[in-house]
C-alpha cells in the first residue's frame, strides 16, 4: 500500500543545518513534495522533485532523492527561528497526494 | 491572484448538527481536493472533484459525509450529524486542468472544526 514515513521530531541549533528524512513506498510516484505548516496555518509548498531527478537545490533548501531506497531528504541550511514548523513529506499517488505525519522542527537558541 | 479560499476558518458545532465547509479554488483551477488532518496527524485524502463530477471519493467515510463542486459557486464539504471524532482541520486544495506542467495542488488555509 501507499505509505510515507518520517520521524516526528527534530531539534537543531540556530545556524546549523537541518536534515529531515522520509521514506515512501510507491515506486511509481512521479512527484515528491515537501510542505511546511506553521501553527494554525495551511500548507505551504516548499519544494518538489520529479522522480527522475536525484537532487534539487533552491536557495537554502536541498532535496535529495534516492529512488532505489525510496528515501527523500530535505536539508535546510543556516536554520533560522522562522523555520520552526512542521514539515510534511508527500508523494503523488494517482490523483491524490499522500502525506507523512510530519516532522516538527524545533530551533534551539 | 487570490489563493485557495476556505470559509469559515473556524467552525464550532454540537454533536448531531450539520457542518458545511466551503472552498473556492484558485482562479483558473477546475480540480478540487479535500483532505482531513486529525490532531498530530498528517493530511489524509478524502475526495477529488471536478466541476459537477466526483472523480475519486475513496477517502470519504461511507456515511454522513458528502461533497459537491457545482457548476457555479464553491465546493462544499458537508458533514451531517457531526460527532466528536469529526473534530479536525479540513483542507481544500486545487489544481489547474491537466497539463504536462508540474502537477501540484495548492492548499487553502483550512477550516478547523470543533465538535462539542
Amino acid at each position: 500500500g501507499e505509505d510515507v514515513e518520517q520521524s516526528l521530531f527534530l531539534s537543531v541549533r540556530e545556524g546549523d543545518s537541518s536534515v529531515i528524512n522520509c521514506t515512501y513506498t510507491d515506486s511509481s510516484s512521479t512527484y515528491l513534495y515537501w510542505y511546511k505548516q506553521e501553527p494554525g496555518a495551511g500548507l505551504q509548498l516548499l519544494t518538489y522533485i520529479f522522480s527522475n531527478m536525484d537532487m534539487k537545490q533552491d536557495q537554502r533548501l536541498t532535496v535529495l532523492l534516492n529512488k532505489k531506497d525510496k528515501h527523500l531528504s530535505l536539508r535546510i541550511a543556516d536554520t533560522q527561528t522562522g523555520d520552526s514548523a512542521i514539515y510534511f513529506c508527500a508523494e503523488k499517488g494517482g490523483d491524490k497526494i499522500i502525506f507523512g505525519k510530519g516532522t516538527r522542527l524545533h530551533i534551539l537558541p | 491572484n487570490a489563493g485557495v479560499m476556505q470559509n469559515p476558518r473556524h467552525l464550532v458545532r454540537r454533536r448531531g448538527q450539520e457542518a458545511r465547509l466551503r472552498c473556492s479554488p484558485m482562479k483558473g483551477h477546475s480540480h478540487v481536493y479535500w483532505y482531513r488532518q486529525l490532531p498530530e496527524e498528517g493530511l489524509k485524502f478524502m475526495v477529488y472533484l471536478q466541476k459537477e463530477n466526483i472523480i475519486d471519493e475513496s477517502g470519504m467515510p461511507k456515511e454522513r459525509f458528502s461533497a459537491e463542486f457545482p457548476k457555479e459557486g464553491p465546493s462544499i464539504l458537508r458533514i451531517q450529524q457531526v460527532v466528536r471524532g469529526d473534530s479536525a482541520a479540513y483542507f481544500c486544495a486545487s489544481s489547474p486542468p491537466r497539463t504536462r506542467a508540474m502537477e501540484t495542488q495548492y492548499f487553502g488555509p483550512g477550516t478547523r472544526l470543533l465538535v462539542l
